[in-house]
């Protein structure tokens, strides 16, 4: 069935380098969401893709929509401590129903 | 900044038992949403509403459950005849064009 699946599962780094997290869909998705959750929270809307080849930025992240509207990433530069959290990608194909991917959990040693 | 509220934030429950989660939504969202996350794993999508009806729900959303907006401002999900494998946070959401979450109900099943 249609499903987002998301890598790395874990991502541990120092703080100061990057992180990357990478969301791939087997369909063509109309638009995919990023979301992060801090440790006993809920998710948190971060940002919106919706155009073939998009590229978002916030500060010190990056979003990035694949041409075929198939794949996305985040990227953080330079993570801080307070970047910590489980980040998720959560895809639609109709706009009602989202496949959220399985998160990628990011830790960032000081 | 509009808030999604959900009650309880805690509901322990006998297996067999029916629960009723709560939720009151963004007042000017149109679509709502619940989800479910099971602890340390992904959020899953069980149910859409809009305008009034249901807009999609996953194979989860089976007859065990239902969802309401029995006054206009509040937005219900019912769980009937509880099952261990129920025990997970609920989750809320409304949307403009991402998913406002409330803080969620730790459903637990004994």
């Amino acid at each position: 069935g249609q499903q987002v699946m998301q890598i790395p599962q874990y991502q541990h780094v120092q703080e100061g380098e990057d992180f990357t997290t990478y969301c791939n869909s087997s369909t063509t998705l109309s638009n995919i969401q990023w979301y992060k959750q801090r440790p006993g929270g809920h998710p948190v809307f971060l940002i919106q893709l919706v155009k073939s080849g998009e590229v978002k930025k916030q500060k010190r992240l990056t979003f990035q929509f694949g041409e075929a509207k198939k794949n996305s990433s985040l990227h953080i530069t330079a993570t801080q401590t307070t970047d910590v959290g489980t980040y998720f990608c959560a895809g639609t194909y109709n706009f009602n129903k989202f496949y959220f991917g399985s998160g990628t959990k990011l830790n960032v040693k000081p | 900044e509009p808030e999604v509220t959900q009650t309880p934030s805690h509901q322990v429950t006998q297996m067999g038992q029916e629960v009723i989660l709560r939720c009151v939504p963004i007042s000017n969202h149109l679509y709502f949403y619940w989800y479910r996350q099971i602890l340390g794993q992904k959020v899953e999508f069980l149910v859409s509403f809009y305008n009034n009806e249901i807009s999609e729900k996953s194979e989860i959303f089976d007859d065990q459950f239902s969802v309401e907006r029995p006054d206009g401002s509040n937005f219900t999900l019912k769980i009937r005849s509880t099952k261990l494998e129920d025990s997970a946070m609920y989750f809320c959401a409304s949307s403009e064009v991402g998913h406002t979450f409330g803080s969620g109900t730790r459903l637990t099943v004994v």
